[in-house]
């Protein structure tokens, strides 16, 4: 069973609006919580993560949050840009040699 | 170039064949692992490494096997191929004493096992 789900398979978003991808977790005891993004024909690169200690960490035009109490987390992209366009994972982990990944959100960004 | 590098990126078999996925890093980085990519489902992990001739059990280990008998190496081996093993396989590397956002991720292993 999936500990790390990602209910949005898609989402399309104007250039310069704010894409918004969310994360529900199971498992109480992740402490760190991080975001992929992939791109066709190429390998997951890192993007953004978070720490089970904090609730908000910002990182240029990427944003995490953190809801330990719902077991959510979500990353806002602002302003959207046309190089936004790729499938993005959260992932989640307890003792930093398991990873945890959703399905994936397919984020198209339209101009 | 740092980088993570696996062959061969494609691949087309048939079940009972066995075969070896390569993947070798040239960062000297102590944890490797293999996940496989489905769709509806993500990337799962298979094995992870976390320095030579130490290996674990990640979430799907069933139908595969891996070594780690140098540190810039860790093969992924099917020994009896199926159907169900025909996926998108990502080999990845980091340092052991770093978190998880510094794991590279090589560009990938399409297998279609017939």
């Amino acid at each position: 069973d999936q500990q790390v789900k990602q209910n949005s398979p898609s989402l399309s978003v104007q250039e310069g609006r704010i894409s918004i991808l969310n994360c529900d977790y199971t498992n109480s005891m992740f402490d760190y919580f991080l975001w992929y993004k992939k791109y066709p024909a190429e390998g997951p690169t890192f993007l953004i993560s978070i720490s089970s200690i904090k609730d908000k960490n910002e990182d240029g035009r990427f944003t995490v949050f953190l809801n330990k109490s719902a077991k959510h987390l979500s990353l806002h992209i602002v302003p959207s840009q046309p190089g936004d366009s790729a499938v993005y994972f959260c992932a989640a982990t307890l003792n930093d040699y398991k990873l945890s990944f959703g399905a994936g959100t397919t984020v198209t960004v339209r101009a | 170039e740092a980088q993570v590098t696996q062959n061969p990126r494609y691949l087309i078999t048939v079940t009972g064949k066995k075969l070896t996925v390569t993947c070798s890093q040239n960062m000297n980085h102590e944890y490797m692992s293999w996940y496989r990519q489905d769709p509806g489902l993500g990337l799962r992990q298979i094995y992870y490494s976390m320095n030579v001739e130490v290996t674990d059990k990640g979430d799907v280990p069933e139908g595969y096997k891996v070594s780690r008998k140098e540190k810039r190496n860790f093969p992924l081996i099917l020994e009896s191929p199926s159907p169900n093993q025909t996926s998108l396989y990502f080999c990845a590397s980091r340092p052991g004493d770093r978190e998880a956002d510094t794991q590279y991720f090589g560009p990938g292993t399409r297998l279609t096992v017939l």
